[in-house]
C-alpha cells in the first residue's frame, strides 16, 4: 500500500544553517506529495505541495522537488530562522485523496 | 484566512465514557475528515464523509466511533465508549473538494485522554 518514510529527528540546527529533511514514499499510480508544518501548540499547516513528478513546491523559503526517479520530496531551506522551529510532516494523497498518508514527522529546533 | 476549528482543545474522560470531538470546518468545503495522532506515532487517517455520509474509513474506525453532521456547519466524532489506546490528538479536517492534489486543512486538534 502507500506509504511515506521521512528522516527522523529530532534535528537541531544553527540559525542560518541549511536544512534537508529527507522523505521517500511508495505509491501505486501518481500520487500528490504535501509537506505539513506543526508549530508549538497549532494544528497542521499545509507548507507545499506538488501534484506530479518534477514539479516543486516553495513557500516561506522552503522547496521539495517531486522526484518520481527516486520517489522522493526532499525538504530543504537554505538559511533557517528560529521562527521555523516545527514538526515537518511528509505526506502522500492518491486517487480521491480520502487516504492521505503521512510520515512519522521530523522535529526541528533552530538555536540563535 | 478561514481556518477549520476545533472543540474542546483537550478533554480528559474515563475509560466507558462516551465523547464527542466537535469541529466546523471551513464553510464552503464539501469534503470532511477525521485523523488522529498518538502520541509519538503518525497521523492516521480514520474516515472521510462527503454528501451526509461517509465515503471511505480506515480499520481504526470501528464501531466505537461515528461521525455526524447534525447541521450545516459542524462535524462530529462520536467515541462511544472510549478505552485507554484512543488517548491521542484527533485532527479535524476538510477540503474543497475530493480529488487528487486538492488541498487539505486542518485545524488545531483536540487532545483526548482517556483514563
Amino acid at each position: 500500500g502507500n506509504s511515506v518514510t521521512q528522516m527522523e529527528g529530532p534535528v537541531t540546527l544553527s540559525e542560518e544553517a541549511f536544512l534537508t529533511i529527507n522523505c521517500t514514499y511508495t505509491a501505486t499510480g501518481y500520487p500528490s506529495l504535501f509537506w505539513y508544518v506543526q508549530y508549538p501548540g497549532e494544528g497542521l499547516q499545509l507548507l507545499l505541495k506538488a501534484t506530479k513528478a518534477d514539479d516543486k513546491g516553495s513557500n516561506k523559503g522552503f522547496e521539495a522537488t517531486y522526484r518520481k526517479e527516486t520517489t522522493s520530496f526532499h525538504l530543504e531551506k537554505g538559511s533557517v530562522q528560529v521562527s521555523d522551529s516545527a514538526v515537518y510532516f511528509c505526506a502522500l494523497s492518491s486517487d480521491n485523496n480520502n487516504d492521505m498518508r503521512f510520515g512519522a514527522g521530523t522535529r526541528l529546533t533552530v538555536k540563535p | 484566512e478561514p481556518e477549520v476549528t476545533q472543540t474542546p482543545s483537550h478533554q480528559v474522560t474515563q475509560m466507558g465514557q462516551e465523547v464527542i470531538l466537535r469541529c466546523v470546518p471551513i464553510s464552503n468545503h464539501l469534503y470532511f475528515y477525521w485523523y488522529r495522532q498518538i502520541l509519538g506515532q503518525k497521523v492516521e487517517f480514520l474516515v472521510s464523509f462527503y454528501n451526509n455520509e461517509i465515503s471511505e474509513k480506515s480499520e481504526i474506525f470501528d464501531d466505537q466511533f461515528s461521525v455526524e453532521r447534525p447541521d450545516g456547519s459542524n462535524f462530529t466524532l462520536k467515541i462511544r465508549s472510549t478505552k485507554l489506546e484512543d488517548s491521542a490528538m484527533y485532527f479535524c479536517a476538510s477540503s474543497a473538494e475530493g480529488r487528487l492534489g486538492n488541498t487539505i486543512y486542518f485545524g488545531e486538534g483536540s487532545w483526548l485522554t482517556v483514563v
